[in-house]
């Protein structure tokens, strides 16, 4: 069946340092990948959504600058939040899209906190 | 723009009562897609049910929805709620656009099942 591994399942990493999230597709070809994050008390915000072969589209309020994303192929994406801060806390989710399937799989999410 | 709006906060039920848990959208496509995740804790984000046409029901798990386009709504239904259902629901809509497909996510509900 299809999977989504994400790595590291949880990071702490200290104010204004930078850490890196992976996610691995299993059983399908991701064609394209969301990264979402789910601040405290908040539902997921998109941050981008990565097509292989295409420019990686940022929404409002993230930048590339932030949050660059790699999708090299169609099974793998990463992540990196650069100088995170408090406010960058939370739930930071992949979701990798199976056309097929006209379906979303997430990963089980990476948890940053900051100190 | 696109919208979800989901019954908010928590929803407290009895073990064996009926589960609604509402979901409605706004979008200018004529045919929109709905989805409903479920999410427990320390887990992925997993899809529980995902629309098909207009007034035709979609089951899964027990769980069932139906779009109506008419009210645009997808609300979420289980005859009879077991413990094990406690879990955040989040209904999300696919929007289609210059940064391609994605999905936007309600603020989820927290649904807690007791004895």
């Amino acid at each position: 069946g299809a999977l989504v591994y994400q790595y590291p399942r949880r990071t702490i990493c200290k104010s204004g340092t930078s850490m890196r999230m992976e996610c691995q597709a299993v059983g399908f070809q991701a064609t394209s990948v969301a990264w979402y994050r789910q601040s405290p008390q908040k539902t997921f915000e998109l941050i981008a959504l990565s097509t292989v072969n295409s420019a990686i589209k940022y929404e409002q309020n993230f930048t590339q600058e932030k949050f660059p994303i790699s999708h090299p192929n169609l099974s793998f994406s990463s992540m990196t939040v650069l100088n995170a801060y408090l406010e960058d806390r939370g739930l930071y989710l992949c979701g990798a899209r199976d056309d097929s399937q006209n379906t979303l799989y997430f990963g089980a999410g990476t948890r940053l906190s900051v100190l | 723009g696109d919208s979800v709006t989901q019954t908010e906060g928590l929803v407290t039920l009895t073990e064996g009562l009926p589960v609604m848990l509402n979901c409605t959208y706004q979008t200018i496509y004529s045919n929109p897609f709905l989805f409903w995740y479920v999410h427990y804790l320390n887990e992925s984000p997993r899809l529980l049910l995902k629309s098909s046409t207009d007034n035709k029901r979609t089951e899964h798990q027990g769980f069932h929805a139906t779009l109506h386009k008419s009210s645009s709504s997808f609300h979420l239904q289980k005859s009879s709620a077991q413990l094990s259902d406690s879990a955040l629901y989040y209904c999300a809509l696919r929007t289609y656009g210059g940064s391609g497909n994605k999905l936007i996510f309600g603020t989820g509900t927290l649904l807690s099942v007791k004895p």
